[in-house]
């Protein structure tokens, strides 16, 4: 079966730094990979999708990269702040569609 | 626009009580999903539904139930509530892009936060 991994280990990166977050996967070839934002007591939002032949995405100072040989997506906040601490998480496609969902990271900006 | 409702937000029940939680959604969308998010777990589909009156088993369907009578709503319901299905429970809805059929993009409720005695 699909299996998703996220460090498990909260990050703790200083505030203006840029904070990478790691996700990789086994058992799978996905169309796509989604990276998701969620804060405490809320439930997940969507902020960035690259699909399998996007080596990079950017979105105002996020950034994606996808590749599929080492089967990982890495997830980038530059000049990173305070209000982007949160759980990231990332989900994949799988053959029906429906989405197979990573545990998180917890990420920890610190001023 | 309110986007996808959840009631309730908390729900504290004994073993073996039943309960209802709702999703609402104003979005029009055709495609709604029930998770359940455990500690250090990813969220694991319970039910979904690809459109009014049709529902389908997830990851993990066994003690749930679901059904989708009207397009903007989609119920969860626990016959006979154990420990085990002490959770957050998270509705989201989704309008699949018919050209891109695995785009996929999903909206969350805030969650129900589920204690079972």
């Amino acid at each position: 079966s699909q299996k998703i991994e996220q460090n498990s280990e909260a990050l703790n990166i200083q505030e203006g730094k840029t904070a990478t977050l790691t996700c990789n996967y086994t058992n799978y070839s996905p169309a796509y990979l989604q990276w998701y934002r969620q804060d405490p007591g809320r439930g997940p939002v969507f902020l960035l999708l690259i699909r399998e032949n996007e080596k990079e995405k950017r979105k105002e100072r996020l950034k994606v990269t996808f590749d599929t040989t080492l089967k990982q997506s890495l997830f980038h906040i530059t000049a990173s702040q305070p209000a982007d601490s949160a759980t990231y998480l990332c989900a994949l496609a799988d053959s029906n569609y429906q989405l197979i969902w990573g545990a998180g990271t917890k990420l920890i900006i610190k001023p | 626009n309110a986007g996808v409702t959840q009631t309730p937000k908390f729900r504290v029940l004994k073993t073996g009580q039943s309960m209802t939680l709702l999703c609402a959604q104003d979005m029009n969308h055709e495609y709604m999903y029930w998770y359940r998010q455990d500690p250090g777990m990813g969220l694991r589909l319970i039910h979904y539904s690809v459109g009014e009156g049709t529902t389908a088993k997830g990851e993990v369907p066994d003690g749930y139930n679901v059904s989708r009578l009207k397009k903007q709503n989609f119920l969860l319901g626990l016959e006979s509530a154990a420990p085990s299905q002490t959770s957050v429970y998270f509705c989201a809805s989704s309008y699949p892009d018919t050209l891109h059929v695995a785009k996929n993009i999903q909206y969350f409720g805030a969650g129900t936060r589920l204690s079972v005695l």
